[in-house]
């Protein structure tokens, strides 16, 4: 089984829906990372959570929240869904000792 | 913010042919990792290499840190290194956020 998996990995909705993704790990790290990726370009941070109580915003935050469940869950919502949030999202997980990032399979997010 | 830059953009080689992509970084980094983005989108760990050099098969990479660059060899390409290299970095302000360089696209062809 993967250690880091993603749900959905595609999906379709339209401008103004809200909309979860979600992003489970199996790797016990304690950081959780949300990422997204435009064509042609490199991953930008959304939200980074350090721990179950701890959570971030990235460089990119604007329209998106997050949630830590659990350790091993960490959740990424558009309230609104837009056009310009068509992209593709990672979810990538760290330990605390090394910080090396493990990225899941990514989600495919179109909005119509 | 840190900048990070690959090199080339772009690259095509012929099977078996070696290259080497360059990443270059404005700022002291704490964390480097290379990734291979495969043509499915799917990012796989190629090294974590904050400096010093490590090797993995037929491909090897190189960080010099106090110099601000890393390199990523690949010898006898084959048509699956296809896809997009990427370098990432985090800063040494202690936040651990890595910021991606905007990659190198490679096709290998048969």
């Amino acid at each position: 089984d993967a250690d880091v998996t993603q749900t959905p990995r595609n999906r379709i909705t339209k401008t103004g829906k809200r909309i979860m993704l979600e992003c489970s790990q199996t790797k016990g790290h304690d950081r959780m990372y949300w990422y997204r990726q435009d064509p042609g370009l490199g991953l930008r941070l959304i939200y980074y959570s350090f721990d179950v109580k701890d959570i971030n915003k990235g460089e990119i935050s604007d329209g998106y929240s997050v949630s830590r469940q659990a350790q091993a869950k960490f959740s990424l919502s558009l309230e609104s869904a837009i056009p310009n949030q068509t992209a593709l999202y990672f979810c990538a997980t760290s330990p605390s000792a090394t910080y090396e990032q493990y990225f899941g399979p990514g989600t495919r997010l179109t909005v119509t | 913010g840190i900048q990070v830059e690959q090199s080339p953009p772009d690259l095509i080689l012929q099977e078996g042919a070696n290259s080497t992509l360059r990443c270059n970084f404005s700022d002291s980094v704490n964390n480097l990792q290379w990734f291979h983005q495969n043509p499915w989108g799917q990012l796989i760990n190629l090294f974590y290499i904050p400096s010093g050099t490590k090797q993995n098969g037929r491909l090897s990479a190189t960080t010099v840190a106090t110099e601000r660059y890393s390199l990523l060899y690949i010898s006898s390409s084959q048509t699956t290194d296809s896809g997009v290299y990427f370098c990432a970095v985090g800063d040494a302000s202690g936040t651990y956020k890595y910021i991606f360089g905007t990659g190198t696209r490679l096709k290998v062809l048969a």
